[in-house]
């Protein structure tokens, strides 16, 4: 069975600073997506980012962008310019292709401060 | 742009009571999904339907039955309600999953 772990269950930064939220994956699959999902107070689940195992090249939104090592079984996600807004659970996601449904990490809680 | 629709967004039953948990999407999307998140433990997958007329079984469907009633509505009922069904609630949709879920605002339930 394929397991997400998110070592980091909470971090703390001061605005405009960049940080990296961890990411590891376990799977003997060879084509698979992974994704960063983002709830805020709100609650509301947000696609922050979506990676294609199968391309190299890291995906990038904006200030959002993904460090995916594939033999590591690793996909981190880094803010950079952090806003007060990105205060926020993260979640790291991972899909099968052809597979019906996405297995969750635990979540960051990120907090943002002034 | 209403995507994915979930009712009721709070709830609190006594232990025992049923109820049932609704979902529409109005994307045309043939997956659906219902997740529950509890704190430390991510979101686990209750029940999905891949397609209508279809569903299956996730990770933790102890105490759950679905129902995909048409392409657009997908609903969670919990039968007899137990404290351990404390949860948020989240319905998603997805055109395929590789491209990833839509979620609803979430359902969060108390059981007492």
């Amino acid at each position: 069975a394929q397991t997400v772990t998110q070592s980091q269950p909470e971090m703390s930064v001061q605005e405009a600073e960049t940080v990296t939220l961890s990411c590891t994956y376990d799977t003997s699959e060879s084509n698979y997506y992974l994704f960063w999902y983002k709830q805020p107070p709100s609650r509301q689940m947000i696609l922050v980012i979506r990676q294609e195992a199968y391309k190299q090249q890291n995906a990038t939104e904006n200030r959002f962008s993904v460090n995916f090592q594939k033999a590591a079984k690793s996909f981190s996600l880094k803010i950079s310019d952090s806003q007060l807004g990105d205060t926020a659970m993260y979640f790291c996601a991972f899909g099968i292709q052809g597979a019906q449904k996405l297995v969750f990490g635990q979540g960051t809680r990120l907090t943002i401060n002034p | 742009n209403a995507g994915v629709t979930q009712t009721p967004k709070f709830q609190v039953l006594k232990t025992g009571q049923s109820m049932t948990l609704q979902c529409a999407q109005d994307m045309n999307h043939n997956s659906m999904y219902w997740y529950r998140q509890d704190p430390g433990m991510g979101l686990r997958l209750i029940y999905y339907s891949a397609s209508e007329g279809t569903t299956d079984k996730g990770e933790v469907p102890n105490g759950y039955n679905v129902s995909r009633l048409n392409k657009r509505e997908f609903s969670l009922r919990l039968e007899s309600a137990a404290p351990s069904q404390t949860s948020v609630y989240f319905c998603a949709s997805s055109v395929i999953p590789n491209y990833g879920y839509t979620f609803g605002s979430g359902t969060r339930l108390t059981v007492v």
